[in-house]
């Protein structure tokens, strides 16, 4: 079983709609657990951290379930803005921050 | 404040051939890791200094792959010889210890 496990993707879904991403890890010991955005061509770039109580950045919300070792981010009413591939991330390492990060979703937003 | 500077944005090379990417981090940030990203996938560290301390090296390929950090600050990353699987983005990016992770834009490898 891979360490950090998404959805294949990609995802296409129309402007206003709302998308969810799953992600699965297998190390039960990982401290912390983010979401990485990255586009086309460009560096990866932290999106937002997860929090066991679950956190929301606007349209975004973030959700972990350490009893499942599962981790969620729903996109809300989409923009054409949000068009680029997602990669869960955790890290095992604690303050180390050793980060294995998934192999990403790719999603496309429409007009 | 500067981002983390990489060059070349751009390399391609004939197998066989050493090439090297140097990273410059953002300052003050104590904490540099190299990783490399292949296409469709996420990336996957080779080597994480603090300082200039290599403190995870277990995924570098050591029999061509290497790595510097002399002074704690910049740092370069060696391959000799290429071969055609390390055609890949290499990713340099910094962090002060424990805190968010800021990548550069990579440095494009394609070996033919």
């Amino acid at each position: 079983r891979k360490e950090v496990e998404q959805d294949p993707g990609p995802f296409n879904v129309p402007e206003g709609a709302t998308v969810a991403f799953n992600c699965t890890y297998s190390n039960s010991a990982s401290q912390s657990f983010f979401w990485y955005r990255q586009d086309c061509r460009k560096e990866p770039k932290l999106l937002m951290s997860v929090y066991s109580s679950g956190n929301e950045d606007g349209r975004f919300t973030a959700q972990l379930n350490r009893a499942s070792q599962y981790i969620s981010l729903l996109i809300r009413d989409s923009k054409l803005s949000d068009s680029a591939t997602y990669l869960c991330v955790v890290n095992s390492g604690g303050s180390n921050y050793k980060l294995t990060f998934g192999k990403g979703t790719l999603l496309t937003v429409n007009p | 404040e500067a981002g983390v500077v990489q060059s070349p944005r751009y390399k391609i090379i004939e197998k066989k051939q050493p090439v090297a990417f140097w990273c410059n981090p953002i300052s003050g940030h104590n904490t540099l890791y190299w990783y490399r990203q292949n296409l469709g996938q996420g990336p996957e560290l080779l080597i994480r200094y603090e300082n200039e301390e290599a403190v995870d090296d277990s995924q570098l390929p050591k029999d061509r792959f290497s790595a510097e950090r002399l002074k704690g600050v910049d740092s370069t990353l060696k391959i000799q010889p290429a071969e055609l699987g390390d055609s890949a983005v290499y990713l340099c990016a910094s962090s002060r210890r424990g805190n968010t992770i800021y990548f550069g834009e990579g440095s494009w490898l394609t070996v033919v």
